[in-house]
């Protein structure tokens, strides 16, 4: 059983590019959140997904953008890119149980590197 | 607004010791408080997870220690390996919510 898969690996990009980043959820999981980490600190929420829509959204602008396809696996957009979107972006994966203490399952992150 | 706070940043323990490992919240609403090991490299992974319904959890050689008056918690590593050096995380969330509030980390070295 797969867990969280994330791609690519590595990305290096330049001020103002566009980056698509990709996650598959764990088997059976429906939810997908993404969370931006710099460096020395902890994660950050960037929004969650759940049936195809964002349910929840942290306090990133709009240039942060997300979709989830009808099998669960989402992308995360950042459009013209910052040098301070230099992170680790991780996918995390939950099933959303409504009387349940969700537990987020995290992928192994996306380094972004912006020049 | 910082609604997680973590201490140490960092910590070194020789082998064989406790590491302790504090976090303290803010928003009272939150009521699901887990733990994450990150080694380099990687995600991080769930470690373990504490309701406030209970005052301390305990698996393996990790346990939580919650007090909800006071808004803090608490991981104790006992019998600590060099293993378990790692970056540590606690966080937060309310039921349901799915978003998870990280602490700012603390990376724990186990000296053999």
């Amino acid at each position: 059983d797969a867990g969280v898969t994330q791609s690519p690996t590595h990305l290096i990009k330049t001020r103002g590019q566009q980056v698509t980043l990709r996650c598959s959820p764990k088997s059976g999981h429906d939810t997908v959140s993404w969370y931006q980490q710099a460096l020395g600190q902890g994660p950050q929420f960037i929004f969650q997904y759940y049936e195809e829509e964002e349910r929840q959204r942290g306090n990133f602008p709009d240039r942060f953008s997300g979709h989830q396809f009808p099998n669960y696996s989402s992308e995360l957009n950042v459009n013209a890119l910052l040098l301070g979107d230099s992170a680790l972006y991780l996918c995390a994966s939950s099933l959303k149980l409504r009387s349940s203490y969700n537990e987020q399952f995290f992928g192994p992150g996306t380094r972004l590197t912006v020049l | 607004q910082q609604q997680v706070k973590q201490s140490p940043q960092s910590l070194i323990v020789q082998k064989g010791g406790i590491s302790i490992i504090n976090c303290a919240y803010e928003n009272t609403a939150f009521d699901y408080f887990p733990w994450y090991q990150q080694f380099p490299g990687k995600g991080p992974a769930l470690l373990i997870a504490i309701r406030p319904d209970v005052s301390e959890k305990k698996e393996g050689r990790f346990t939580i220690s919650f007090n909800k008056s006071a808004k803090q918690f608490s991981l104790h590593i006992m019998d600590s390996q060099p293993g378990d050096s790692a970056t540590y995380f606690c966080a937060a969330s309310r039921q349901g919510a799915q978003k998870l509030v990280f602490g700012q980390g603390t990376r724990l070295t186990i000296n053999p």
